[in-house]
C-alpha cells in the first residue's frame, strides 16, 4: 500500500530554516511527481512546489519568493522541503503529496503533515 | 497565479444536494480538464474525491459529482449526510505541473 511518511512537527525562530522529510513506501518512487503543500492555522490549502521524482525537474509558487527548495533521493524514496528565512507567516501544517500514477494531475496520497511553528 | 474563487460556506440538510462552485480563469480551469476536489475534515489529511473535473477515485461515494462550464468548475453532492460535513477544496492544473488551490468551502449538515 503506497504511503508517505513524514518528519515530525519543528520549532524554529524567525530568520532560521527548516528541512522536512517526506519517506516514500508501497510503490516505484521515481514515478511520480510529488508536491508540497502547507496549510496555515485556520485558513486553507497552499500549493508550494513540486519534483519530478524521476528526472529532478521541480517548480515552485512564486508567491514564496524563492525561499523554497525541494530535492529528493532516489536510493532512500525520500523527498525534502527546505524553507528559509522563516517568518511567523511561515507557521502552518506542511504536507506532501504524491501525483496519481499515469500523469494524472491530482493528489491521491497524502503525507500525515508535519507542523511547523515560527515562533521568537 | 492566483487562487480560485470558492463561497467560503454552504449549508444544506440531510439528503438534499448541494453544489460548490469553483472559478478560476482562462488560465486555469477554463483551459484544463484537469480539477480536483479534496474534502478535509477537521484535523485530518486532505482526500482526493474528485480528479480530471469529473471522474471519482475508488472508493469514493457516487453521491459525489464534478463537472465544468466555461471557467468554472463545481462539485455537487447528493443526498447529503452528517459525514459530509467537512472543508472542501478545489485545485487546478495551470501548467509547467503547478497547481493553485481555492479557498476552500465549508459544508455545514443542518
Amino acid at each position: 500500500q503506497a504511503q508517505l511518511v513524514q518528519s515530525g512537527a519543528e520549532v524554529r525562530k524567525p530568520g532560521a530554516s527548516v528541512k522536512i522529510s517526506c519517506k516514500a513506501s508501497g510503490y516505484t518512487f521515481i514515478i511520480s511527481a510529488m508536491h508540497w503543500v502547507r496549510q496555515a492555522p485556520g485558513h486553507g490549502l497552499e500549493w508550494m512546489g513540486w519534483i519530478n521524482a524521476g528526472n529532478g525537474n521541480k517548480k515552485y509558487s512564486e508567491t514564496l519568493g524563492g525561499r523554497v527548495t525541494i530535492t529528493r533521493d532516489t536510493s532512500a524514496g525520500i523527498v525534502y522541503m527546505e524553507m528559509i528565512s522563516l517568518t511567523s507567516e511561515d507557521t502552518a501544517v506542511y504536507y506532501c503529496a504524491r501525483d496519481m500514477a499515469g500523469g494524472v494531475k491530482a493528489f491521491d496520497i497524502w503525507g500525515q503533515g508535519t507542523m511547523v511553528t515560527v515562533s521568537s | 497565479q492566483s487562487a480560485l474563487t470558492q463561497p467560503a460556506s454552504v449549508s444544506g440538510s440531510p439528503g438534499q444536494s448541494i453544489s460548490i462552485s469553483c472559478t478560476g480563469s482562462s488560465s486555469d480551469v477554463g483551459t484544463y480538464n484537469l480539477v480536483s476536489w479534496y474534502q478535509q475534515h477537521p484535523g485530518k489529511v486532505p482526500k482526493l474525491i474528485i480528479y480530471e473535473g469529473t471522474k471519482r477515485p475508488s472508493g469514493v461515494s457516487y453521491r459525489f459529482s464534478g463537472s465544468k462550464s466555461g471557467n468554472t468548475a463545481s462539485l455537487t453532492i447528493s443526498g447529503l449526510q452528517a459525514e459530509d460535513e467537512a472543508d472542501y477544496y478545489c485545485c487546478s492544473y495551470v501548467g509547467t505541473s503547478a497547481r493553485v488551490f481555492g479557498g476552500g468551502t465549508k459544508l455545514t449538515v443542518l
